[in-house]
């Protein structure tokens, strides 16, 4: 089975500077998928950032960054420019290579966005 | 393209009552999940649907919870009888279900067992 641990429930940080989320996981599979999903208040879960095992590149979408280190099984996400629209729980998970939906989520980190 | 729907958005029940929860996927959407999501946690997978047919219910408590799939389109995720526990938000989502594809939640229903 996989656990995946994120170590920060809260961060803050003042809009337009930058701020990394932490997560940590632990697999035996070869072949899994990374993710970062954002759920606001709406609490729809919407997906920020992929990153597939596989890749040794990081993973970026837009504002929105991976540092992924395999060895060590660490999984971080860094918003640069943070908008106050970040504001937000943000979940780290995991899957398997088998599908995207069956996912095993960490336990959250709640970023609050500072004007 | 409409997302996945789920009703309702609130509901509000006594313990040892019934509920029951709909979900209708993104059209042509083949995998189905249901999540139930506590109060400061990680969304928690309960069941997942491949068209009409259940892949993975290992975390399902079976003996108050039961969901269905009629037809490989819409589900709904039923609790019988609730328990305090249970106060939760309820989660759908949906995917094409190639291994490939992301998956797309709803908005949830939460769940408050008084």
């Amino acid at each position: 089975a996989q656990t995946v641990t994120q170590s920060q429930p809260e961060m803050s940080v003042q809009e337009a500077e930058t701020v990394t989320l932490s997560c940590t996981y632990d697999t035996s599979e070869s072949n899994y998928y990374l993710f970062w999903y954002k759920q606001p208040p709406s609490r729809q879960m919407i997906l920020v950032i992929r990153q597939e095992a596989y890749k040794q590149q990081n993973a970026t979408e837009n504002r929105f960054s991976v540092n992924f280190q395999k060895a060590a099984k660490s999984f971080s996400l860094k918003i640069s420019d943070s908008q106050l629209g970040d504001t937000a729980m943000y979940f780290c998970a995991f899957s398997r290579g088998t599908s995207y939906g069956k996912l095993t989520f960490g336990q959250g980190t709640i970023l609050t966005v500072h004007p | 393209e409409a997302g996945v729907a789920q009703s309702p958005r609130y509901k509000i029940i006594e313990k040892r009552q019934s509920v029951a929860f709909w979900c209708n996927p993104i059209s042509g959407h083949a995998t189905l999940y249901w999540y139930q999501q506590i109060l400061g946690q990680g969304p928690k997978l309960l069941i997942q649907f491949q068209n009409n047919g259940v892949v993975d219910d290992s975390q399902l408590p079976k003996d108050r919870f039961s969901a269905e799939r009629l037809k490989g389109v819409d589900s709904t995720l039923k609790i019988q009888p609730a328990k305090l526990e249970d106060s939760a938000v309820y989660l759908c989502a949906s995917s094409p279900g190639d291994g490939g594809a992301e998956a797309f939640f709803g908005q949830g229903t939460r769940l408050t067992v008084v």
